[in-house]
């Protein structure tokens, strides 16, 4: 079965700096690979994906994540970040392409 | 679209009494998805549907908890009888169809709260 590591449960940054967080998946083809953030009290929405092609991926509110398949990371990306960004942010694979296993997260925290 | 509506919001109980939690998902979309999110389990899926037939419910944790799709438009998560131990946040998600290329939609889920 496919898993999703994300190695740090917390991470504290300080407004405008930048940030990168980590996702490891473990899967044997290419994967399908997404990035949700889930901000306090409110489901999950979908900041980016990735499924073939440009290894480095655009996503929404100015997150990038780069697909490594060598390291098998996917880790998300971000020059600058906002108070606003303080949220829970799941790295996810697509297994047997119905079903996405979610990673157990990362939350973030954000100093003025 | 509004979005996937789930209802109740909040709920609190008693141990033992039965718990309907409903999903109204996004118009058009072909999977449903029933999740449980708590502290120390995380994200976990319980069961999905596509076009409303249950294709793999083998996260419902035990015999107490049920789920159907009567149509495409409606969906709910039942348990009974309810526990401490089931006390967590609810999320229901839609997506239209092929998974794999497609995100899923999150309601804004039900805490649910067993005494």
């Amino acid at each position: 079965a496919q898993s999703v590591t994300q190695p740090d449960i917390h991470i504290t940054v300080s407004e405008g700096a930048s940030l990168e967080l980590r996702c490891n998946y473990s899967y044997g083809a290419t994967p399908y690979l997404f990035w949700y953030v889930q901000s306090p009290g409110q489901g999950l929405q979908l900041l980016l994906k990735y499924f073939s092609g440009d290894t480095l991926v655009q996503g929404i509110k100015g997150f990038e994540a780069e697909f490594k398949r060598s390291q098998s990371s996917f880790n998300l990306r971000k020059p600058s970040v906002h108070w606003s960004d303080a949220a829970e942010y799941f790295c996810a694979v697509v297994e047997h392409y119905d079903k996405v296993i979610f990673g157990p997260g990362t939350s973030l925290s954000v100093i003025p | 679209d509004a979005g996937v509506i789930q209802s109740p919001r909040h709920e609190v109980t008693e141990m033992g009494q039965e718990v309907t939690l409903r999903c109204k998902p996004i118009s058009g979309h072909d999977y449903l998805f029933w999740y449980r999110q708590t502290m120390m389990r995380g994200l976990e899926l319980l069961i999905y549907f596509n076009n409303n037939v249950p294709i793999d419910d083998s996260g419902m944790p035990e015999d107490r908890f049920s789920a159907k799709m009567p149509n495409a438009s409606f969906s709910t998560l039942k348990i009974q009888p309810s526990e401490p131990r089931d006390s967590a946040v609810y999320f229901c998600a839609s997506s239209p169809e092929g998974l794999a290329l497609n995100e899923q939609f999150f309601g804004p889920g039900t805490r649910l709260t067993v005494l």
